[in-house]
Formats: C-alpha cells, structure tokens, sequence
C-alpha cells in the first residue's frame, strides 16, 4: 500500500494563475482533508472531504476549492493565486482510527 | 491563543539524553495526535491517543484529557531523531488543529 500520494511533489506558478493538486488516499479511506503549512508554521485547516461532498471548512477563501472523486482521490484547486499562497500543501486521510499524509506539495508563486 | 500549545519551541539534545515534548490545548477533543515533520515536508504519524499512554520503540505518548495536556517522550535520543514534532488535535468532525511544533536537534 503506497499510503497517501499527492502530485506533483513541487510546482511554480505566477500570480494570477490557477493551480489545481491531487490526493490519492490510503487505501480503505474515505476521508481526504488538506492542509496549509506555510514556512515555519504548523499546518492549517483548508477543508475535509467525505463522500464527494465538502464536510468542513477552515478559514480559508473561495479562491481554494476542492473536489473528491468517487475513488476517493481528491484535488485542491487555487484560482487567481497570490505570493501569500506559497506553501506546502499537505493531504491527509483518515479513518476512525488512524490519520495518514502526503509528502506534500510544495507551491511557489512567482 | 493557539487552541494548541507546544513547548518548547525549539530543543536541543545530545545523543543519549531522554527528551520531552509538551502539547497543551483547550478546546475538547476525540483524539491527539504527535507528528513527525522532516526537512523536505512528508509528514508520519508516530501516535493517535484518546487517553492513557502508548509506548513505540524507544517513543512514548501519554495524555491527560483532564489536565488537556499531553507529552511524547523519547528515550536514548540519536541524532536521527532529529525533526519537527506536532501535536495535532482531532476536535469537531475529523478536523486536526495544529501546533506550530517543536523542532529537535540530537547532536552526536
């Protein structure tokens, strides 16, 4: 079982543009949450995805939207990024007794 | 305030020492977690508690859901363990909450 894959491993992109990332979970998971670690920080909410619907919502704004297939594998999409949005992006998915995550994107906005 | 608190923030060791890492937080919660960061990103799962004590090798997590306080220790630290640990805690829905995690330096 390869756990939890997430591609690409690092992306540059320019203001402006629009990103989208993606999430394998671990197998046997159906819920796929994504988090934002900018350097130096701990990781924050962004949302959490459960049966192809949004669950939870951080603090985060509707340029961040997502999706979940019905696979389970998800994707985080950033519109109109800004230099703010750099960071690791990181998916984690879950049962009820374990948590699992990705290696992470690393997002650079130019 | 963060709703979690790690201390300390940053900790320095020499290989054989035993370490410990404190985790705060206050709001309720199902679960705890301790995280394991290197540098590059990947983050590993090393303990999920909801009360008691786990023990891995040479870690071990306790946690006071009483006190809402929860500690990892490492015992015989090697310069391998060296890494970012993040207590993360599991309140409403799956959500996890972060705190901004304790970087550890073992020296030989």
């Amino acid at each position: 079982d390869a756990g939890v894959t997430q591609s690409p491993t690092h992306l540059i992109k320019t203001r402006g543009q629009q990103v989208t990332l993606r999430c394998s979970p671990k197998s046997g998971h159906d819920t796929v949450s994504w988090y934002q670690q900018a350097l130096g920080q701990g990781p924050q909410f962004i949302f959490q995805y459960y049966e192809e619907e949004e669950r939870q919502r951080g603090n985060f704004p509707d340029r961040f939207s997502g999706h979940q297939f019905p696979n389970y594998s998800s994707e985080l999409n950033v519109n109109a990024l800004l230099l703010g949005d750099s960071a690791l992006y990181l998916c984690a998915s879950s049962s009820h007794t374990e948590a699992f995550f990705g290696q992470g994107t690393r997002l650079t906005v130019v | 305030k963060n709703e979690v608190e790690q201390s300390p923030q940053n900790l320095t060791a020499q290989e054989g020492e035993f370490i410990t890492i404190n985790c705060s937080y206050s709001v309720g919660i199902s679960a705890l977690h301790w995280l394991q960061q290197h540098p590059g990103g990947g983050i590993v799962s090393l303990f999920m508690l909801s009360s008691g004590k786990k023990k891995h090798g040479r870690l071990i997590a306790t946690i006071n859901i009483q006190e809402k306080h929860s500690s990892l220790h490492i015992t015989a630290s090697h310069p391998r363990d060296s890494a970012v640990y993040i207590c993360a805690v599991k309140s409403s829905g799956d959500k996890l909450t972060f705190g901004t995690g304790t970087r550890l330096a073992v020296r030989p």
